[in-house]
């Protein structure tokens, strides 16, 4: 079946510009993860949600980041007012459960690039 | 709080030769690991993951890894590389109750004919 997919690829956007990164996890996956990626380094957590309930944002670098799930499928990760320190690659994940040791299925990533 | 050692940026092998990827790790209670790899331009594909019971895991295209719980270690393992296994490598635990992974740095993984 088909995997996590994610669009745009990349994103190039003037410093300021407010963009919108999506996901679509695989259908009847019940846990979704943004994650950020900066240029060698670890993916790092932004946030979590389980169906449409966003139950843990602690990773959220500031409050220009915004994420949300509102059919408990699709997940829109915005970003407002972008700065030079948000070019990373933005990876989605999902998972079947709700547990912590259940794998996590990525996408191919958002390669964001702020000018 | 939790957290993984990747200690070795790069790792160079022979085709034919056996492979160590080194994963170290910290955690305050039972760790769940797992062990990802990372293809140019592409997602994370996951390779195997310990959650308990036996120490030695085997997971995709030939790679295990093995948990040392006294010293908290999680090497991946590969009896004979492939050129095709060339990639970046990352270690991850799971960090909270709704399972974020927590990873490495990664390791890139070199493999010469």
């Amino acid at each position: 079946g088909a995997g996590v997919s994610q669009s745009p690829r990349y994103k190039v956007a003037k410093r300021g510009q407010d963009v919108a990164l999506r996901c679509d996890p695989i259908s009847g996956h019940v846990s979704l993860f943004w994650y950020q990626q900066a240029l060698g380094q670890g993916p790092e957590f932004l946030t979590y949600f389980q169906n449409e309930a966003q139950l843990d944002k602690s990773g959220l670098p500031s409050d220009r980041f915004f994420a949300e799930r509102p059919e408990g499928s699709v997940s829109t990760l915005k970003i407002q007012r972008t700065q030079q320190e948000d070019s990373a690659v933005y990876l989605c994940a999902s998972s079947l459960g709700v547990t912590s040791y259940n794998e996590q299925f990525f996408g191919p990533g958002t390669r964001l690039t702020v000018l | 709080a939790q957290s993984v050692a990747q200690p070795e940026d790069q790792v160079n092998v022979a085709e034919g030769n056996p492979l160590t990827v080194k994963c170290t790790y910290s955690v305050s209670g039972n760790p769940y690991l797992f062990w990802y790899v990372q293809y140019p331009n592409r997602g994370l594909q996951f390779l195997l993951k310990y959650i308990t019971g036996d120490n030695l895991v085997k997971g995709s295209y030939g790679f295990e890894a093995e948990f040392n719980k006294s010293q908290t270690s999680f090497h991946l393992k590969k009896p004979s590389a492939l050129v095709s296994d060339s990639a970046l490598y990352f270690c991850a635990v799971s960090g909270g109750s709704q399972g974020n992974l927590i990873f490495g740095k990664g390791t890139k993984l070199s493999v010469k004919p």
